[in-house]
């Protein structure tokens, strides 16, 4: 049974750090993998997604990387700010269908 | 206007209780999702449908019940709400690979 791992799962940073968040997974099979951000009362947004013949994506600040092997991935988060303050998640889709979540890992940007 | 809207946003129930929470969109995916969200947890899939015809269970589908009355629309119901379904609700849609969540209904059963 596939499992999602984020550690840690909460995070306080200064302004202005690079950072990065861990997600394991324990099946290397699967067929994508997904960060998200979550907001109070906003609900998900998709942030990147990796195929899983792909190594690595990037959205401006944010740079997301992928280790089947390993069953690993990493969420880069450069040059901090507070409004990056909010909770991340990491999803795996196994091959078949259902998105398998991590916990998430909450973030704090302080000013 | 929000492309994944959630009624209600927060609802306070009573054991045994039937309630339903909706969810509509607008982006004209045919695949729509019902999860849930505890303290601590992942989310975790409750039913998901890929057509208007289509239904099928996720991994804690029991004491659930959905209706996809359109493409735009699934509705999950708690036949007799218990405390233990006190959790934030999640509905979501997607075309291909990319998910689009709605805003959430937290729920709370006395």
């Amino acid at each position: 049974k596939q499992e999602v791992t984020q550690i840690p799962a909460a995070l306080s940073v200064p302004e202005g750090e690079n950072l990065v968040l861990n997600c394991s997974f324990t099946d290397s099979a699967i067929y994508n993998l997904q960060w998200f951000r979550q907001d109070p009362g906003k609900g998900l947004t998709s942030l990147l997604l990796i195929q899983s013949s792909q190594r690595e994506q990037t959205s401006g600040r944010l740079n997301a990387s992928l280790d089947k092997s390993s069953g690993r991935s990493t969420l880069y988060i450069a040059a901090s700010q507070p409004g990056d303050s909010a909770t991340y998640l990491c999803a795996v889709r196994p091959i078949g269908f259902k998105t398998i979540f991590g916990a998430g890992t909450r973030l704090f940007v302080k000013a | 206007d929000a492309d994944v809207t959630q009624t209600p946003r927060n609802r306070i129930t009573k054991t045994g209780k039937r309630i339903m929470l909706e969810c509509s969109q607008t982006k004209g995916h045919d695949r729509m999702y019902w999860y849930r969200q505890d303290p601590g947890l992942g989310l975790r899939l409750i039913y998901y449908s890929f057509d208007v015809k289509d239904i099928n269970k996720g991994e804690i589908s029991d004491g659930y019940s959905v209706s996809r009355q359109a493409q735009a629309k699934f509705s999950l119901s708690l036949e007799s709400a218990i405390p233990n379904q006190t959790a934030l609700y999640f509905c979501a849609t997607s075309a291909k690979e990319t998910q689009y969540f709605g805003p959430g209904t937290r729920l709370l059963v006395l």
